[in-house]
């Protein structure tokens, strides 16, 4: 195990409402990254948080937003929910930011909107 | 466009087989690191191994061992003697230098089924 958590494990919402998604990172990790999973698919880059800031986004619309804390737990909201939103969404910390550093994952959040 | 690409959607062995997943990746930088990870039905993803663009030396790890080679763009990795834990999607991922925060841009992955 890699000692990163995600809250909760399974959600189902419906459509319009908002979610918040949960993520603790491995001990000593200063930095969180999100992805979505859609079924059958690669997941896709969200956005990265290091030190409290948001420090790279992916081709994902305003209404995924987030947040990182001073312990480096981090937050993925999203409003407005859609049908295509459903997906696992996994958050990963690393030591840093860069492809210099691991990135590693947590179980992921599985996330049904009807 | 699609950065990553994993050809073989499922690859079914017999354990024992070795197993060969293909990976070729696209980018223009000169420096970039390539992934591999592996996703169990579980869900999470396990990292396996990182290469960089400047070393393209090949090596073994236990029964894992990979392929890169620059002048074909591709990133190929084996398991050897297979066994059936090793049955789930492994994914190949991609970390271009400009992208500074080290955005991972995954392959479709490649669905490995190994029986008994």
């Amino acid at each position: 195990e890699t000692g990163v958590t995600q809250s909760p494990t399974h959600l189902i919402k419906t459509r319009g409402q908002q979610v918040t998604l949960r993520c603790s990172s491995q001990s000593g990790h200063n930095t969180v990254s999100w992805y979505q999973q859609a079924l059958g698919q690669g997941p896709q880059f969200i956005f990265q948080y290091y030190r409290e800031e948001e420090n790279g986004r992916g081709n994902f619309p305003p209404r995924f937003s987030g947040l990182q804390f001073p312990n480096y737990s981090s937050e993925l909201n999203v409003n407005a929910l859609e049908l295509d939103d459903s997906a696992l969404y996994l958050c990963a910390s690393s030591f840093g930011t860069g492809g210099l550093y691991e990135q590693y994952f947590g179980p992921g959040t599985r996330l049904t909107v009807t | 466009a699609q950065k990553v690409t994993q050809a073989q959607t499922e690859i079914s062995v017999v354990e024992k087989e070795d197993v060969t997943l293909d990976c070729v990746y696209e980018t223009r930088d000169t420096t970039y690191y390539l992934f591999w990870y592996k996703q169990p039905p579980s869900g999470e993803l396990v990292f396996l191994i990182r290469r960089n663009s400047f070393d393209e030396q090949n090596e073994i790890s236990g029964r894992y061992s990979w392929n890169f080679q620059k002048s074909t763009s591709s990133f190929n990795f084996t398991i050897t003697a297979s066994q059936v834990v090793d049955s789930a999607v492994y994914f190949c991922a991609l970390s271009e230098s400009t992208d500074s925060w080290g955005k991972l841009q995954f392959g479709a992955g490649t669905q490995v089924v190994v029986t008994p």
